[in-house]
């Protein structure tokens, strides 16, 4: 089946430090892969996303590779700040499942000044 | 502006009371969602509808019931709330093209007591 296994949280970084968060996937076919963000008290916002192997996306100085080798997805960011403190969520879509989306469980990050 | 809509935005239900969620968008998108988000869980898919008329059994669908009469509206019911309903539910829209991101609605927070 299909299914999304995310690191655990919360991760708690300080401003400006590296953020890795990792991600990994289970998929029949070739799927599409998606981070989405939620901040507190709202619905999820797209990050970014890559639909085939090796493609890379990126957003608002997020990045994310599509490794087919590794069956893995994982978000990086240089340099976060405060206003990146958030839930991040990693899904996937196959194609032909009329985009449905299989999310993992989560990721919890706060970033303290 | 442009999105998707979610009412209530706040209900508490007592055990065997029924309810309707309403989900409204104005984006044109065929597709639409509701998923149930818990802690720990991620996001569950409970159905999804691919175009006017239509609706489809998700991962968890037990205990829910929608429709979708106009392409703007999907409407989803609890026809006798339990305690283990108690979640907060999102409602979503996509184009139907393959691979289409989503767009959420800032959510419902269903608490059954």
């Amino acid at each position: 089946g299909n299914s999304v296994t995310q690191m655990e949280g919360p991760v708690t970084l300080s401003e400006e430090a590296f953020l890795t968060i990792n991600c990994t996937y289970t998929a029949t076919g070739y799927p599409s892969l998606f981070w989405y963000v939620q901040y507190p008290g709202e619905g999820l916002q797209l990050l970014l996303k890559a639909t085939k192997a090796d493609d890379k996306g990126s957003n608002k100085g997020f990045e994310a590779t599509y490794r087919k080798e590794t069956t893995s997805f994982h978000l990086e960011k240089g340099s976060v700040q405060v206003s990146d403190s958030a839930v991040y969520f990693c899904a996937l879509s196959v194609s032909g499942g009329y985009n449905k989306l299989i999310f993992g469980a989560g990721t919890r990050l706060a970033v303290h000044p | 502006n442009a999105g998707v809509t979610q009412t209530p935005k706040f209900r508490v239900l007592k055990t065997g009371q029924s309810m309707t969620l309403l989900c409204a968008q104005d984006m044109n998108h065929e597709y639409m969602y509701w998923y149930r988000q818990d802690p720990g869980m991620g996001l569950r898919l409970i159905h999804y509808s691919v175009g006017e008329g239509t609706t489809a059994k998700g991962e968890v669908p037990d205990g829910y019931n929608v429709s979708r009469l106009k392409k703007q509206n999907f409407l989803l019911g609890l026809e006798s709330a339990a305690p283990s309903q108690t979640s907060v539910y999102f409602c979503a829209s996509s184009y139907s093209r393959d691979r289409a991101g989503y767009t959420f609605g800032s959510g419902t927070r269903l608490t059954v007591v």
